[in-house]
């Protein structure tokens, strides 16, 4: 069976320092990789996907970056956070596009 | 301009009561799916819908596709405390590696 997970669970940043979350799913191979962020326990905003090693599409401009330098690894960055990228951090997978399967999360507060 | 409209944002009910929830668009989607996310947890897939018309049941939860494929309600019958979540609808318009979320409907549920 396929498993996802995230690290860390939560953290706790200051303002202009920088960000590494991580991603990584076993049990299957080459996945599709989604990262999102959910503010206040609503809907779900698109950041990044990957459709293979190397390769992201960046749904939304702003001082945020991902890699994927392994099939089932997938990173999130930053090299200067702020206020506002505070959030609830989502990735996750899929085969198919259309069924995706989310991994735990990451609260991330800066302060 | 939100592609999926989720009704009503938020509903608190009593235990054993019967509800439905709405997803709304005027886009035409291949397929939609239901999660369901608790606090602080990731989403997890319910149930995917992709023929117009199609009614899938899920022990309580009974969930449609509209005849033109462009909404989807899902029924819950007989409601539990641990029904309680927020419900996210997706859509997959087809040729994208990405779906649509609506907002979601918080749902708690009253013992």
């Amino acid at each position: 069976s396929q498993t996802i997970h995230q690290w860390p669970a939560t953290l706790v940043q200051p303002v202009g320092s920088p960000l590494s979350l991580e991603c990584t799913v076993e049990g299957t191979s080459n996945p599709n990789l989604y990262w999102y962020r959910q503010a206040a326990g609503r809907g779900l905003q698109l950041l990044f996907y990957s459709v293979g090693i190397g390769q992201i599409s960046s749904e939304v401009p702003q001082n945020l970056s991902a890699s994927r330098p392994q099939d089932r690894q997938f990173i999130l960055s930053s090299k200067k956070l702020l206020l506002s990228d505070s959030g609830f951090y989502l990735c996750a997978w899929s085969w198919t596009y259309n069924e995706q399967f989310f991994g735990p999360g990451t609260r991330l507060t800066v302060l | 301009t939100q592609l999926l409209e989720q009704s009503p944002q938020f509903l608190s009910i009593q235990e054993g009561e019967n509800l439905t929830v709405y997803c709304n668009s005027s886009s035409v989607f291949s397929s939609l799916q239901w999660y369901r996310q608790e606090p602080g947890e990731g989403p997890v897939l319910l149930v995917t819908v992709v023929t117009g018309g199609e009614v899938k049941k899920l022990k309580r939860l009974t969930f449609q596709f509209g005849d033109a494929r462009k909404d989807s309600s899902l029924h819950i019958t007989a409601a539990q405390p641990g029904d309680t979540g927020l419900y996210l609808c997706a859509g997959d318009q087809g040729g994208s590696e990405k779906l649509v979320f609506g907002k979601g409907t918080k749902l708690t549920v009253n013992p």
